[in-house]
């Protein structure tokens, strides 16, 4: 069965750096999620889209943006990177409101 | 506001069984679910208890009492692979966010 896609899976980037982190959602799923985890810790949503409209906004920084195309695939986009942006952002997808897929995550290493 | 609590760290033997537990306090209460983690993997959907009672799905079994705010997760015939984290995480029924525990590590001896 399909899965959610990610990628890149890892990145590396320097300080005040921009990265933009690409999701494909399972086909016919209708929401998307985004999620930051740091090490040890339980994974924070940041933002969430129902039908490519921003659904909710958790603790996503002014300097992150995210959109949802008219495929349904999903850009996070992060501008002036800093150290403790180093973490795996999860992105996950869902029917209507039901269980969250998640995709592998792509492992951001900001130095 | 909306907080859940579960135990950070459970030790176990292989082939023995295990339950976690996780009580929440939330608004909007619209179900509970469970997710295994494995250390630099994704969440990997386990259960969802949207009412009361006994959820089994081969090995896992999930259980929810709304009434006293508190579920569990119960692990049977452990083996090596089952060593995860597993996180609990309440939908709450405004957004269909899912709000999640601190996560417990589950080590696993032979």
């Amino acid at each position: 069965a399909a899965g959610v896609i990610q990628s890149p899976r890892h990145l590396i980037k320097e300080k005040r750096e921009t990265a933009t982190l690409k999701c494909y959602p399972i086909p016919r799923h209708d929401t998307v999620y985004w999620y930051q985890q740091g090490p040890g810790q339980d994974p924070q949503f940041l933002i969430s889209f129902y039908e490519k409209m921003q659904s909710d906004k958790g603790s996503i920084p002014d300097r992150f943006s995210a959109q949802q195309f008219s495929d349904y695939h999903s850009e996070l986009n992060m501008s002036s990177l800093e150290l403790g942006d180093s973490a795996l952002y999860f992105c996950a997808s869902s029917f209507y409101g039901g269980e969250q897929f998640f995709g592998p995550g792509t492992r951001l290493t900001v130095l | 506001g909306q907080s859940l609590e579960q135990p950070s760290e459970v030790t176990a033997v292989e082939g023995a069984i295990v339950q976690i537990n996780c009580t929440y306090q939330t608004s909007g209460f619209y179900g509970l679910s469970w997710y295994q983690q494995h250390d630099g993997g994704a969440p990997t959907f386990l259960s969802y208890n949207a009412l009361d009672g006994l959820e089994e799905t081969g090995r896992f079994s999930s259980f929810l009492s709304r009434s006293d705010s508190y579920g569990y997760l119960l692990l049977q015939e452990l083996q090596m692979k089952d060593s995860a984290s597993y996180f609990c995480a309440v939908i709450d029924g405004s957004n269909y966010q899912l709000i999640w525990g601190a996560g417990t590590k589950l080590i696993i001896k032979p």
